[in-house]
Parts: C-alpha cells; structure tokens; sequence
C-alpha cells in the first residue's frame, strides 16, 4: 500500500495551460505539504495545510492555488504555466511536522 | 531570517568509513531536528529525530548529535556502503504544533568501493 501517493507522476505541457496534480495520504495523517525542487536541488516548501485548513503559504504566485477536499487529499492546480514552474513537486504528510511521508514527485515541464 | 546550512559540495569518501555531514542553522530555536535521505528521482525519506534535549541519537550505523548551544547537527554514517550513497536532508523544526518542515540545501554523499 502507497502511503503518498501524488499523480500524474510526468506532466508535460505549453506555457499558458492550466494543470493539476493530485495528492492522497492513507497514514492518517493531520498535516500535507507541497514542495517545489528545481534544478539546484533544493527542496522549497510552498504550502503546509492542518486538517484541511491552509496553515503556510511560502510567497507563492497566486496562479498556484492548493485545495484540500478532506484531511486525506490535497491536490495543486497552477493557472497560466509559465517556464519557470518547470521543477519537480512533492506532496508530503505528517502528524505535526514530524517524520514526513514523501510521494514520489511529479516532473512538470513546461515548454 | 532563519538560515539551515549544509555542505553543498558533495561529499566523497571510501567504503568503510565514517561519513560525517553538518547542519547548522541561525536565527531560530528548534525543539528537534530530522535527518532524511533522498535518492535520484525519488521523495526524501525520513531517517532519525532527535529532540532538544537528547544530545546524541543512533540507529544502526547512524548516529545524529545535536548541539543547541552551537546550533548544529552532525550525522554521522559508520562502515559507510556504497548504498549510502544519496542527498541527505536536515530539517531543524519547531515545535509540532506550527506545521512548517523545511529543509535544508541537502549535502550529497558519494561513497566508493
């Protein structure tokens, strides 16, 4: 059993479209994330929800906008796809912030 | 601002020996800190926590100090494999009820045979 699972694990698409990725939890878990990687590796949080309640939004373009349906789901829709969006996006849970359980990425390019 | 700062040139070392990777951060006071690993193409994965006031924590061949006086985290890796090889995270966090975790910049660990 998966304990994040996020899809589509690739998304390519042309700059302007709007896209969505999806994400599910079966631990239990309070807490879910998105993180952006770039190509430097580096691993940014951009939102943290609480049962389902927007705790952080890390200076992210509005054109991102997370939704999470229940405590178990939370799912990232960007608007207007720029060049720049083009990184790799992790969805992540945890009781608190304690011991994270990652997905396994989705790779967006944007072209 | 808080700061997390790990070594981000990579790390090479032989199999057989003790990797030892630094985390330091600045400006925030953490009431324990994670190490996780995370390998090409993949999530990171948790590894081990250790609270404020543990001074040193092991799990098999790892072993994580945390100095809250220096502000800093070692971890360290003993009869390190080639299989250690991978980016390993530190995440300096604060206390569970303010559910930020993040990062720092990773330091990626080469071991060879």
């Amino acid at each position: 059993d998966t304990a994040v699972s996020q899809t589509p694990k690739y998304l390519v698409t042309q700059m302007g479209n709007d896209k969505s990725i999806k994400c599910e939890q079966n631990l239990g878990h309070d807490t879910m994330y998105w993180y952006k990687q770039d190509s430097k590796k580096f691993l940014k949080i951009m939102f943290s929800y609480n049962n389902k309640e927007l705790i952080i939004n890390e200076t992210v373009p509005n054109r991102f906008s997370p939704k999470s349906p229940d405590k178990a789901h939370l799912n990232l829709h960007i608007n207007s796809l720029e060049l720049g969006d083009s990184a790799v996006y992790f969805c992540a849970s945890s009781h608190g912030s304690r011991k994270a359980f990652f997905g396994q990425g989705t790779r967006l390019t944007v072209v | 601002s808080q700061k997390i700062e790990q070594n981000s040139e990579a790390l090479n070392i032989q199999e057989g020996k003790t990797a030892t990777l630094t985390c330091n951060y600045t400006n925030y006071s953490p009431a324990y800190l994670q190490w996780y690993r995370q390998d090409p193409g993949r999530g990171p994965v948790f590894l081990l926590l250790i609270r404020e006031n543990e001074k040193e924590k092991r799990k098999e061949r790892l072993k994580v100090t945390f100095d809250t006086t220096l502000k800093q985290s070692l971890f360290h890796i003993t009869a390190s494999q080639p299989a250690d090889s991978a980016t390993y995270l530190c995440a300096p966090t604060l206390n569970t009820g303010f559910q930020k975790l993040v990062f720092g910049t990773g330091t990626r660990l080469l071991v060879s045979p």
